[in-house]
C-alpha cells in the first residue's frame, strides 16, 4: 500500500528541547516536503527536497532544518522549538512524473509549552 | 510576497447542485496549479492538478485556468453529501516550491 508514514503523531514537549519528527515513503517519489498548517492560514511549506542531498527553503523554514540522506527518509528537525511553532505538521512526497501522483503523511501534532 | 487568494466560505450548496470553486494567485510565473480536498480531521488529497490554460475534467470535478486573469477554479458537478470538505487551491512556480491558499469550506446539503 502507497503510504507516507510520520513519527510521532502527537507531541508535546518544551521550549528549547531538540526534536525530530520523522517521515518515510514507500514509492520511491523524488520530491519530498513539510509543511505546517495554521488555522486560517491555509498550509504552509517549510522545506522542499528535490532528491537526495537536495533540500531548499519553502515560505516559512525559520526555526527548521531537514536531511535527505536517503530517498523514502526526509525527517523534519526543531533544534531549538518555541511556543510559535506549534502547529499541525505535514509531510508530503510527490512523483516527478506526469501524473503528479502526490501523498500527504497524517499528520503530526506537535505543541511547544 | 507570492500570495494565494481564496474565499474562505463556508460554500453552501444543495445536493446534486454545481459548486464552484475560485482562486486567485499573484505570481505571473506560476506554471502548476492543484486543487485538494481535506476532511475535517485529515490530510489533504489531491483530486485535480492543471498546467495549461482551459478546461480538464476528471469525472464530475472540472478544474479550469486562467492565467491571463490569474485565477483558476473547481467545479463540482452533481454535488454529494461527501463532497462537503475544505478544498484547497495550490501553485507552484517550478520545482516543488508551493503556495497553498487558505482554502474554502464547501457544505453540501441533502
Amino acid at each position: 500500500e502507497a503510504q507516507v508514514t510520520q513519527n510521532p503523531r502527537y507531541l508535546i514537549t518544551v521550549t528549547g528541547k531538540k526534536l525530530t519528527v520523522t517521515c518515510s515513503q514507500n514509492m520511491n517519489h523524488e520530491y519530498m516536503s513539510w509543511y505546517r498548517q495554521d488555522p486560517g492560514l491555509g498550509l504552509r511549506q517549510i522545506y522542499y527536497s528535490m532528491n537526495v542531498e537536495v533540500t531548499d527553503k519553502g515560505d516559512v523554514p525559520e526555526g527548521y532544518k531537514v536531511s535527505r540522506k536517503e530517498k523514502r527518509n526526509f525527517p523534519l528537525i526543531l533544534e531549538s522549538p518555541s511556543p510559535n511553532q506549534t502547529s499541525l505538521y505535514f509531510c508530503a512526497s510527490r512523483s516527478s512524473g506526469g501524473n503528479n501522483e502526490q501523498f500527504f503523511g497524517p499528520g503530526t501534532r506537535l505543541t511547544v509549552l | 510576497q507570492k500570495e494565494v487568494e481564496q474565499n474562505s466560505g463556508p460554500l453552501s450548496v444543495p445536493e446534486g447542485a454545481i459548486a464552484s470553486l475560485n482562486c486567485t494567485y499573484s505570481d505571473r510565473g506560476s506554471q502548476s496549479f492543484f486543487w485538494y480536498r481535506q476532511y475535517s480531521g485529515k490530510s489533504p488529497e489531491l483530486i485535480m492538478f492543471i498546467y495549461s490554460n482551459g478546461d480538464k475534467e476528471d469525472g464530475r470535478f472540472t478544474a479550469q485556468l486562467n492565467k491571463a486573469s490569474q485565477y483558476v477554479s473547481l467545479l463540482i458537478r452533481d454535488s454529494q453529501p461527501s463532497d462537503s470538505a475544505t478544498y484547497l487551491c495550490a501553485v507552484s512556480t517550478g520545482g516543488f516550491k508551493t503556495i497553498f491558499g487558505a482554502g474554502t469550506r464547501l457544505f453540501v446539503k441533502a
